[in-house]
């Protein structure tokens, strides 16, 4: 299956900075999503990010509060922006594996994020 | 977006079977069913997928209704390893996952 590098994988901000987190997948891949997981909740779809056009967002979320990056097949960025303590979640990213032809979907571990 | 329905939580004896169902009537004719299952501090991780016939995988077997508006996720003997959170869902439009609640599977020793 896919193998997702997401880093960092956990870090403290304090409130008003940004962060941005790194997905890198070992293999050439379509689309890319990014979800965020609340303290003790399911995991929820930010966006979905595709190479060479502008992600597409699910409602509730805004290219403003998280810009994303996916500039080539293998690598996406997702930036948490003026961050508040309402902001602390898991931050995940995850593709499609059609490597095996499963067809299942592969998760990065996580980025924990906690501000303050 | 996908719709699905998972009981809060189930517990389970350790080298017991596990039966984990999940209700997504809003599901269309050519989607798969989806698990996946969530250990503590991981991402989630791919469990089984199937469209219409049981499947079965080293992990675990998925028995889908008839109908398709309900499926079950049978761990055969649970471990102590298998204590996670197990989300049932399906493709909604542009290949996009979306979860429900999921289920906490507790393991009993």
């Amino acid at each position: 299956s896919a193998v997702i590098s997401q880093k960092p994988s956990r870090d403290i901000c304090q409130r008003g900075t940004s962060l941005t987190i790194q997905c890198q997948v070992d293999s050439q891949v379509t689309m890319m999503f990014w979800y965020r997981q609340q303290p003790g909740q399911s995991l929820t779809l930010i966006a979905t990010a595709n190479q060479g056009s502008e992600a597409t967002y699910e409602s509730g979320f805004v290219i403003d509060k998280f810009p994303i990056s996916r500039p080539n097949l293998t690598f996406s960025t997702l930036t948490v922006s003026n961050m508040s303590p309402e902001d602390s979640s898991i931050y995940l990213c995850s593709v499609e594996d059609r490597r095996t032809g499963r067809y299942g979907y592969t998760f990065g571990s996580g980025t924990r994020l906690t501000v303050v | 977006d996908a719709k699905t329905t998972q009981p809060n939580s189930m517990e389970s004896n350790e080298e017991e079977p596990v039966h984990l169902p999940c209700n997504h009537s809003t599901i269309s004719g050519t989607d798969y069913i989806h698990w996946y299952r969530q250990l503590p501090s991981q991402g989630p991780e791919y469990v089984i997928h199937g469209l219409t016939s049981n499947v079965n995988n080293r992990m675990a077997s998925l028995a889908i209704a008839e109908d398709r508006k309900s499926s079950t996720l049978i761990l055969h003997r649970a471990t102590l390893r298998d204590a996670a959170v197990y989300y049932c869902t399906y493709k909604a439009a542009g290949n996009k996952l979306t979860f429900g609640g999921g289920t906490r599977v507790l393991v009993k020793p």
